[in-house]
This record gives structure tokens, C-alpha cells and sequence, in this order.
């Protein structure tokens, strides 16, 4: 299995432009969540799907921060417009839930965004 | 929701010594504590977890232990390497159970 693929890898932009993330989880894998990381807050679940279905987006910052979950095998996080304060690494993970519980989490590689 | 508190926020220590990293949390129906490094650059990875029905759990050099009335759990590396050197991350499921909270994480350094 090649884990779960984050795309792209590096994403530099100017303040304003639409930012698009992707993310392919571990198949089999039925929960998808979205983290950001940076020094001072450390890791923010920003949103999280149980299949398929966004279960809870309580951690989205602001109405400028959109996700989907089209499919098993996709999900995207979009940031329209974007300001230099999103810049962080967006990490993507998925899990397998049974019976209500999340457990053994796996990462992607991670998304490093710089918004000029 | 759940609130997990990581100490210390960086630790250094000579190769071959011990490090202990620990973790508190508050909400006494978080039920999985799972602990991740990660090196610079890379992705979170998980190297050890314990359930709240087991008191401790080793692998190899890593050891975790559990206190459910105290609510804290400890990290133990024995015999620390250089390639140990990472920033360490504990978390916990709250009773949401789909929730994983991670602490600020801690800065390893093992010197040789």
C-alpha cells in the first residue's frame, strides 16, 4: 500500500489566489481527516469525514476554508482566497472506524503552503 | 472537548541515557493514547499506543505507561541514539471517540 498521497508536496502563492489540496487515503480506509500544523498551534484537526460524509468541520477557521469528500478515494481542501496567515504544512490522514472508534492514524506527507 | 498537555517542550539528552516525555489529559472517557514522531520535515508517524484497559506497553526501547485516575500517560525511551532525535507528539480519543487531540509536542535531542 502507498499510504495515504498528498498532493502537491511544496504550493507557493500570492494573497488572494484559490489553494487547492488533494488527498488520496489508504483504501480500505473509511475516516479522512484534515490536520494543520504550525509552530505556535502545533496540530488542528480541521475537519473530519466518516464515509464519505463530513462528520465534524468545527476546526475550520473561517468560511474562506472548504472541504470535500466526493468519493472513498478523494478529498480535497480548498482556501479561497488565502492570506499569509494559512501558511502552514496540511497534513491529510485516514483511519479505519469500527463500532464508532477512530484508532491507528496514518499520514500523508503533507502539503507545506507559503502564501506571499 | 478534550485538552491534552504535553511536558517537556524540549528535552536533551546524552546517547545511551533515558527519556521520559509525559502527557495529561481531561476527559476521563478518552479511551486510546497514541504517540507519534515525527523527524523534521516529515510526517507524524505512530511508534506505540495503549488502551485504558492496560497499565503499560513496551516495544523494544519504548515503553508507555497509563495512570486512568491521574489521567497522565508517559513516553520511556531506553538507551536513547541519535536517530531517536525528533519532535514527539502523545494524543488521546476523546469520548467523542473519533476525535484525536494531540499535545504541543515535544523536541528530542539526543546527543552523541
Amino acid at each position: 500500500d502507498a499510504g495515504v498521497i498528498q498532493s502537491p508536496r511544496h504550493e507557493v502563492t500570492e494573497m488572494g489566489q484559490e489553494v487547492t489540496l488533494r488527498c488520496k487515503p489508504i483504501s480500505g480506509h473509511n475516516s479522512l481527516f484534515w490536520y494543520r500544523q504550525t509552530m505556535m498551534r502545533g496540530l488542528e484537526l480541521l475537519i473530519y469525514f466518516n464515509n464519505n460524509v463530513p462528520i465534524d468541520d468545527s476546526g475550520m477557521p473561517e468560511d474562506r476554508f472548504s472541504a470535500k469528500m466526493p468519493n472513498a478515494s478523494f478529498s480535497t481542501l480548498k482556501i479561497q482566497p488565502s492570506e499569509p496567515r494559512d501558511s502552514a504544512v496540511y497534513f491529510c490522514a485516514s483511519s479505519f472506524t469500527f463500532e464508532g472508534t477512530n484508532e491507528k492514524l496514518f499520514f500523508g506527507s503533507g502539503t507545506q503552503l507559503s502564501v506571499l | 472537548g478534550e485538552n491534552v498537555e504535553q511536558h517537556p517542550s524540549t528535552l536533551s539528552v546524552q546517547e545511551g541515557d533515558s527519556a521520559v516525555i509525559k502527557c495529561t489529559y481531561s476527559d476521563s472517557a478518552s479511551n486510546y493514547f497514541p504517540w507519534y514522531k515525527q523527524e523534521l520535515g516529515k510526517r507524524p508517524q505512530l511508534i506505540i499506543d495503549i488502551r485504558s484497559n492496560v497499565g503499560e506497553k513496551k516495544d523494544q526501547r519504548i515503553a508507555v505507561t497509563l495512570n486512568k485516575t491521574a489521567k497522565h500517560f508517559s513516553l520511556h525511551i531506553t538507551e536513547t541514539q541519535p536517530e531517536d532525535s525528533a519532535v514527539y507528539f502523545c494524543a488521546a480519543i476523546g469520548g467523542s471517540n473519533y476525535k484525536l487531540t494531540f499535545g504541543k509536542g515535544t523536541l528530542l535531542t539526543v546527543n552523541p
